[in-house]
């Protein structure tokens, strides 16, 4: 079970956020890799990939996106929120099928 | 850059069999270092896994517990796409399904109502 905090957030241009996501198992496999996601959804779209393996960048996500953590408690910070960073952000594991997903948690402006 | 083109219809009648299929451009659905799903959207906003096929010498399919009885997810190595199938369908069916390759490619998306 993933668990994202909070479940909104309301946020000013230029300032930080920041989102929580527990899983209640370690997503830590064998292989050393953690797999844990981070992606946004906006509306009419599917989610697209922010952070991959807890805090990689995925190709074309601007550096005030980073992600943190390790076993069952992650974060993802945006340093300096922009208009276009609304929608719903994710986390999700691929550690073991089913995948899972947190609840979500809305960003608005 | 591989690409998911979805295709199926947008509504589907209560006790019918749901069809969707996925189109993979710039990968290949033999590929035998991935796998490919199939995941859905409720309108409350979850997300839900639904199942996945994948080729390791032969085919392999994993389905989530709460549709396994109803599901089915099947290659067509002919057309490079797969597909989804959900028989018996209920209110609680409608969504928007995705299929998707792996957290960074996902489908564009269908949502499929289920009324009469």
């Amino acid at each position: 079970v993933m668990t994202q905090t909070p479940l909104s957030l309301s946020v000013t241009p230029g300032q930080p956020a920041s989102i929580s996501c527990k899983s209640s198992q370690s997503l830590l496999r064998s292989d050393g890799k953690t797999y844990l996601y981070w992606c946004v959804q906006k509306p009419g779209q599917p989610p697209q990939l922010l952070i991959y393996e807890v805090s990689n960048r995925f190709s074309g996500v601007p550096d005030r996106f980073s992600g943190s953590g390790s076993g069952t408690d992650f974060i993802l910070q945006i340093s300096r929120v922009e208009a276009e960073d609304v929608g719903v952000y994710y986390c999700m594991q691929t550690k073991e099928i089913p995948w899972t997903f947190g609840q979500g948690t809305k960003v608005e402006i | 850059q591989a690409h998911l083109q979805q295709s199926g219809p947008g509504l589907v009648k209560p006790s019918q069999t749901l069809s969707l299929t996925c189109a993979i451009s710039g990968d290949s659905v033999s590929s035998n270092n991935v796998a490919w799903h199939w995941l859905r959207q409720l309108p409350s906003g979850g997300l839900q896994w639904l199942g996945r096929t994948y080729y390791r010498s032969r085919w392999f399919n994993d389905y989530a517990e709460f549709v396994k009885s109803r599901i089915s997810i099947k290659p067509d190595t002919s057309k490079n796409q797969f597909s989804l199938q959900v028989d018996s369908v209920t209110p609680e069916d409608t969504a928007i399904y995705y299929c998707s390759r792996g957290p960074a490619l996902w489908g564009q998306g269908t949502m499929v109502a289920v009324s009469s």
